[in-house]
């Protein structure tokens, strides 16, 4: 079946530093699909963070960006500075939409990022 | 913009006993919801696909005989956890899909958590 790896367990970062979080795919049942990141904050549900529907593309959101690579099944999140309000659990997901969304979201299994002052 | 309420927030129950979870969608007509689970120390699963006018669809591990879902109308849908037992424990989410946006978008509620004793 399809599967999502991303970076595990938690990463620690200073503010005003960057943060990358790897996130790679393999889908079985499609080339190319739908690719997402989520977001979860203290105490809140899960948020789209931000999507890309086409190979190559690059996706941004709230100073995060993440660029579907097709070469290497990666979908990378970056920003470039972060703040402490940054700090959450973050999931990497994709959907085959080769079934119309038969299948639903299929996530990693987070990455927790605390972000210090 | 697209937003869903989920409730309870937290639930305690007996072990053998059962609880209903409900998810409701403003501003958009959930034509899918996807109910998951997150296990502790792991990732989310889709327990249930239920798209309106189509029967509802269980993964792998997930029956209906344990987990019931109703899915009346656009806005509201339901799922019910019976004689809920300790490996039942987690936080569930539901899931709703706008149909206007792209991509096959879920849009979360805030999960329920569910302790067993």
């Amino acid at each position: 079946g399809d599967s999502v790896t991303q970076t595990e367990g938690q990463v620690t970062v200073s503010e005003s530093k960057s943060l990358i979080i790897n996130c790679t795919y393999s889908a079985t049942s499609i080339a190319y699909p739908n690719l997402f990141w989520y977001v979860r904050y203290p105490g809140e549900g899960l948020q789209l963070l931000l999507k890309v529907i086409t190979a190559g593309q690059k996706g941004s959101s709230r100073g995060f960006e993440a660029t579907y690579n097709k070469e290497t099944t990666s979908f990378h999140l970056q920003k470039a500075s972060v703040q402490e309000s940054d700090s959450a659990v973050y999931y990497c997901a994709l959907s085959d939409r080769g079934n119309n969304y038969a299948q639903g979201l299929t996530f990693g299994l987070g990455t927790r990022v605390s972000v210090f002052p | 913009g697209a937003l869903v309420y989920q409730y309870p927030r937290r639930t305690i129950c007996k072990s053998g006993t059962s609880m209903r979870m409900e998810c409701q969608a403003v501003g958009f007509q959930a034509t899918s919801v996807a109910w998951y689970r997150q296990s502790p120390q792991k990732t989310f699963e889709l327990i249930a696909l239920s798209t309106v006018n189509s029967a509802i669809k269980y993964e792998q591990n997930f029956t209906q005989e344990k987990f019931p879902i109703s899915h009346p109308n656009l806005s509201f849908s339901s799922m019910t956890v019976l004689n809920a037992y300790l490996e039942d424990r987690g936080l569930y989410l539901c899931g709703a899909r706008d149909p206007g946006s792209s991509a096959e978008t879920l849009y979360f509620g805030s999960g329920t958590r569910l302790t067993v004793l």
